[in-house]
């Protein structure tokens, strides 16, 4: 199957800090999606990005599906940013595969 | 406000004692998932609806049961849990079965079987 493989594991930032999050996958996708789990662990939909660009406040995120990858900006880092970051694409098996995600940490 | 409302947010039960974890969504969505969350083994499919009456196993399927009788409720049905199903449980809804768009989660289950 498709897989979803995600860097860097973990992250630490000052708050304000700027960092781009990375998602690679193993086949052509038409379908990717960002989430973020908060520390209460609640699954928030950040971004339906497939292709191309999207952004909404301080976050942004891009797919190049050619070339297997998407990345996810976040930029002036809150402490509220904190959580683990997953890109999960929508496979034929009528699932979400997920990436092991990304742990950031901002810390204030 | 567009929801999946899962109940109860958290459950420690003991072994056998039959159990149902109840998910609701108000979004008309044909497509309904459960997921559990695990260390290690991260988000992994359980069952999946793709309309009313129409269900389907998915990567885990073992010790659990589903039904879809109404479009707006998927409820998650221990018989006999066990301590491997100690998780965090996640149901989901989607407004498309074969997309990632639109998907969203409930604020998630966290079960302990002793």
């Amino acid at each position: 199957g498709i897989q979803v493989e995600q860097s860097p594991p973990d992250l630490i930032l000052q708050e304000g800090a700027n960092s781009t999050l990375r998602c690679n996958f193993s086949d052509s996708v038409n379908n990717l999606q960002w989430f973020h789990q908060n520390p209460w662990g609640q699954l928030i939909n950040l971004f339906y990005i497939p292709s191309g660009t999207k952004q909404n406040g301080r976050l942004s995120a891009t797919t190049v599906a050619t070339e297997r990858y998407s990345l996810l900006y976040i930029s002036s880092s809150q402490t509220t940013d904190s959580g683990v970051y997953f890109c999960a694409v929508f496979t034929g098996r009528r699932a979400l595969t997920f990436g092991s995600g990304t742990r950031l940490q901002v810390q204030p | 406000e567009a929801q999946v409302t899962q109940n109860p947010r958290y459950l420690i039960t003991v072994t056998g004692k039959k159990l149902t974890v109840t998910c609701s969504q108000n979004m008309n969505h044909e497509y309904m998932s459960w997921y559990r969350q695990d260390p290690g083994l991260g988000l992994r499919q359980i069952y999946y609806s793709m309309n009313v009456e129409v269900t389907d196993k998915g990567d885990v399927p073992e010790g659990y049961k589903v039904s879809r009788k109404e479009k707006r409720n998927f409820p998650l049905i221990l018989e006999s849990p066990s301590p491997n199903q100690t998780s965090l449980y996640f149901c989901a809804s989607s407004s498309s079965g074969g997309s990632a768009y639109g998907y969203t989660f409930g604020s998630g289950t966290r079960l302990t079987v002793v």
